[in-house]
């Protein structure tokens, strides 16, 4: 069974402040996704990383994947009150299955 | 275009009874998954489907079926409802099932059992 851990899962910071989450396994995916969640929605994706060692960048978040593609981490530069949410990561598998962490829920505060 | 739309939105049911839950998929999309998130947790895979046929199945007990249709919409079924089913179910749709396309989540059918 393929498992995804996430760590941490809770965060509250201020309005500003640098955090990093990370996603942890086992074994080894295809690629690793990162969703972001809101009350009452389905998640969205942030990001898909598919290359060990491979780091992307979306305005302040940038995501890197482990070089044996086992881990992934996600880091937020100056934190906005805009950013709070669940935030996934997810392993995909060639045939489309994906194996999602237990969730960071991340609370900025003003 | 619409994107991933699930119905209903919310829905309480008591224990023992059945439930099923409906998926429009984006126009075009062809592959349809179901999810079950658990508050305070991650989605969880039920299914995968894909021209009407069942392409995965997670670790769910026989309670859960589902299936696809011509116009490639879905609809999860439940049955014998247990406290522990209480969850978003989560659908997702995506051209094919590969790996390569990009999965887009519908809002959820929030179920509370009583």
């Amino acid at each position: 069974t393929q498992l995804l851990e996430q760590s941490p899962q809770f965060l509250s910071i201020q309005e500003g402040e640098n955090l990093t989450v990370y996603c942890n396994s086992s074994s080894v995916f295809s690629s690793l996704q990162w969703y972001r969640q809101e009350p009452g929605e389905g998640p969205v994706l942030l990001v898909t990383v598919v290359t060990g060692g491979e780091v992307k960048k979306l305005k302040r978040l940038t995501f890197q994947f482990g070089d044996a593609r086992k881990d992934s981490s996600l880091h937020i530069t100056a934190a906005q009150t805009g950013d709070t949410g669940l935030y996934l990561c997810a392993g995909g598998t060639s045939y489309g299955k994906l194996t999602f962490g237990q969730g960071t829920i991340l609370t900025v505060h003003p | 275009d619409a994107g991933v739309t699930q119905s209903p939105t919310h829905l309480i049911k008591t224990r023992g009874q059945h439930v099923t839950l409906r998926c429009s998929p984006i126009s075009g999309h062809k592959s349809v998954s179901w999810y079950q998130q658990v508050l305070g947790q991650g989605p969880q895979f039920i299914f995968q489907y894909y021209e009407k046929e069942e392409r995965g199945r997670g670790n769910f007990p026989d309670r859960f079926s589902a299936r696809q249709f011509p116009n490639y919409s879905s609809e999860l079924n439940v049955n014998a409802l247990l406290l522990g089913d209480s969850a978003l179910y989560l659908c997702a749709s995506r051209p094919t099932p590969s790996g390569a396309n990009v999965l887009t989540f519908g809002a959820g059918s929030r179920l509370t059992v009583l």
